[in-house]
């Protein structure tokens, strides 16, 4: 079935330091991919996504490409801030169906 | 812009009651969702509604039913909590067209059963 693991957190990261979230997927076909936030006591925001292979989705600094060969979509920023301290959500959606989340990671970002 | 609104936000109840919590969306969406979320387990899904008049089973059904009541407004109803119920619950929203369309959500109702 359709799945997607994404890394352990939490992450914890001074300000300005290079972020990476790694998130991989199980699915049949070419499902489109998504990554969400959650800020504390809030519900999920969409942050980007990508619709096929070699996409490459951004927004407010992060950036993911959509990676068919190694079934990967991970999470970048080049300096993060306090900020993006958040929960991640990596997720993937295949024809009309509901999302299909990893279990989260949680960054942690200090001054 | 509302969005996706839930009602209530917080709620505290005692094994065997029943509530119902209220979703409704004003972006003209066909397709809504509930979701639970639970520590380290991520969103899993309990029901969806495809359209209005139909619901569909997701992951987690069990001891939950769901309403379609009108295209704006889905909701979520515990006939008898049980603590394994204590929960953040999540609607969602989505337009149809295929999996490229990302889904809008709530902010959620933290549910907690004693």
């Amino acid at each position: 079935g359709n799945s997607v693991t994404q890394m352990e957190g939490p992450v914890t990261l001074s300000e300005e330091a290079f972020l990476t979230i790694n998130c991989t997927y199980t699915a049949t076909g070419y499902p489109s991919l998504f990554w969400y936030v959650q800020y504390p006591g809030e519900g999920l925001q969409l942050l980007l996504k990508a619709t096929k292979a070699d996409d490459k989705g951004s927004n407010k600094g992060f950036e993911a490409t959509y990676r068919k060969e190694t079934t990967s979509f991970h999470l970048e920023k080049g300096s993060v801030q306090v900020s993006d301290s958040a929960v991640y959500f990596c997720a993937l959606r295949r024809g009309g169906t509901a999302l299909i989340f990893g279990k989260g990671t949680t960054l942690s970002v200090s001054s | 812009n509302a969005g996706v609104t839930q009602t209530p936000k917080f709620q505290v109840l005692k094994t065997g009651q029943s509530m119902t919590l209220q979703c409704a969306q004003d972006m003209n969406h066909n397709s809504m969702y509930w979701y639970r979320q639970d520590p380290g387990m991520g969103l899993r899904l309990i029901y969806y509604s495809a359209s209005e008049g139909t619901t569909d089973k997701g992951e987690v059904p069990n001891g939950y039913n769901v309403s379609r009541l009108n295209k704006r407004e889905f909701s979520l109803r515990l006939e008898s909590a049980a603590p394994s119920q204590t929960s953040v619950y999540f609607c969602a929203s989505s337009e149809e067209g295929g999996s490229n369309q990302p889904q809008h959500f709530g902010d959620g109702t933290r549910l907690s059963i004693l």
